[in-house]
């Protein structure tokens, strides 16, 4: 079974630009959630979706928004880019099976995101 | 603030020595995962544990959840310098929907020949 996905790998933006950043989660999951890891913070939860619709968001501004397909594949925007955004963005994705109670997600490879 | 406390921040030590990474908190969990996660990738999943008390081990890895689900240890028998990674402990609390775990700021782990 292949893993998470997540396109593109690297990004280069400037200041004020918009990004959008795409996750394919595994065969059969249908909960997709997105972090931001930076050195200084480590991972912080940006938000989840389940079934085309956001369940939980984290403390972020506005600027990060995001969307569930029909098909669970997920993206997640940035808007007016700041130097601060520059991290790794990782999307997760798990079962709602009888297995999510165990909570366990399965990470892709992640975006590095950096904005000059 | 982070809900999980890791320590030590950073370890250093010679193939074949053992270590121990601890993960602590104030808050319960209702589960508790470990991850490894090696530069430039995302994390990888090692372990669940959802029943305080439970131990479970992976060949020489160990790991504990706490009686009362508020922290946990990973233990490394015999260190290799493939278990070189920075180990990062992970909970889902009991009030947030199944998709958030709480991170904690990891253990930079390096195994030396």
């Amino acid at each position: 079974k292949a893993g998470v996905t997540q396109t593109p790998r690297y990004l280069i933006k400037t200041r004020g630009q918009q990004v959008t950043l795409s996750c394919s989660p595994i065969s059969g999951h249908r909960s997709v959630s997105w972090y931001q890891q930076t050195p200084g913070q480590g991972l912080q939860f940006l938000f989840e979706y389940f079934s085309e619709t956001q369940r939980n968001k984290g403390n972020f501004p506005g600027r990060f928004s995001g969307r569930q397909f029909s098909n669970s594949r997920s993206e997640m925007n940035v808007s007016t880019l700041e130097l601060g955004d520059s991290a790794l963005y990782l999307c997760a994705s798990s079962s709602s099976g009888s297995a999510a109670r165990l909570n366990e997600q399965f990470f892709g490879p992640g975006t590095r995101l950096t904005v000059l | 603030t982070q809900l999980l406390e890791q320590s030590p921040q950073f370890l250093s030590i010679q193939e074949g020595e053992n270590l121990t990474v601890y993960c602590n908190s104030s808050s319960v969990f209702s589960s508790l995962q470990w991850y490894r996660q090696e530069p430039g990738e995302g994390p990888v999943l090692l372990v669940t544990v959802v029943t305080g008390g439970e131990v479970k081990k992976l060949k020489r890895l160990t790991f504990q959840f706490g009686d009362a689900r508020k922290d946990s240890s990973l233990h490394i028998t015999a260190a290799q310098t493939g278990d070189t990674g920075l180990y990062l402990c992970a909970g889902a609390l009991a009030t947030d929907s199944w998709g958030k775990l709480q991170f904690g700021a990891g253990t930079q782990v390096v195994v030396t020949p």
